[in-house]
């Protein structure tokens, strides 16, 4: 059974930073890109990052290119989000999930607050 | 960047009967190679988003057949037949032309009568 299962969120102040990971299980992980989306409350789906499997491509949504940095070990089975510059408009449930975004995860809740 | 539509915002269908949602992209999301890359996700209340059609029409593994998704290269329809409790959510269309980048429409909220 695919899992993916997030860890690493909580509440920071603006402007500092908080690194998310994802621990994969149930699949062969170092043969599948992975992506983090993120759900901000009561809003919809907005894509964040992608990596593929070897970590040779890289891609970023503009409102997040310079502050965070996807990546990935695959002797770990884990994918991680290093998110650096916080913003209140970073607040959000934040899912891994395997391409094409086939399995997710349960998310993981950043909250951006003084 | 490639926007995707969504209508209507909400539907409200009594169990047994069929529902359609609606997902229009800005641009064709046809690809050179007959792939058309539009994907549809449900996502339960409280629950993460679950795939159940990718490429515009294939059903994902463990989704009802119930579930029916078609279009052209623009519009495209997910269709739920003899709808019941357990289809009650929110659904995402979302595209993948420009691989690996996402977007996804705003969402339709599906409800029972």
């Amino acid at each position: 059974e695919v899992q993916l299962v997030e860890s690493g969120g909580g509440l920071v102040q603006p402007g500092r930073s908080l690194k998310l990971s994802c621990l994969a299980s149930g699949f062969t992980f170092s043969n599948y890109g992975m992506n983090w989306i993120r759900q901000a409350p009561g809003k919809g789906l907005e894509w964040v990052a992608s990596i593929s499997s070897s970590s040779s491509y890289i891609y970023y949504a503009d409102t997040v290119k310079g502050r965070f940095t996807i990546s990935r070990d695959n002797a770990k089975n884990t994918l991680y989000l290093q998110m650096t510059s916080l913003r209140s408009e970073d607040t959000a449930l934040y899912y891994c999930a395997r391409h094409p975004l086939d399995y997710w995860g349960q998310g993981v809740m950043v909250t951006v607050s003084s | 960047d490639i926007v995707m539509t969504q209508a209507p915002l909400s539907v409200s269908v009594t169990p047994g009967e069929s529902a359609s949602i609606s997902c229009r992209s800005s641009k064709s999301l046809l690809h050179s190679n007959g792939i058309t890359y539009v994907y549809w996700y449900l996502q339960k209340p409280g629950k993460s988003p679950q795939l159940l059609i990718y490429r515009m029409s294939n059903l994902a593994s463990g989704v009802p057949d119930r579930f029916s998704g078609s279009g052209s290269e623009t519009d495209f329809t997910l269709k739920i037949s003899r709808v019941e409790a357990e289809d009650v959510g929110i659904y995402y269309c979302g595209q993948l032309l420009e691989n690996p980048t996402w977007t996804f429409g705003g969402g339709t909220k599906l409800e029972l009568k």
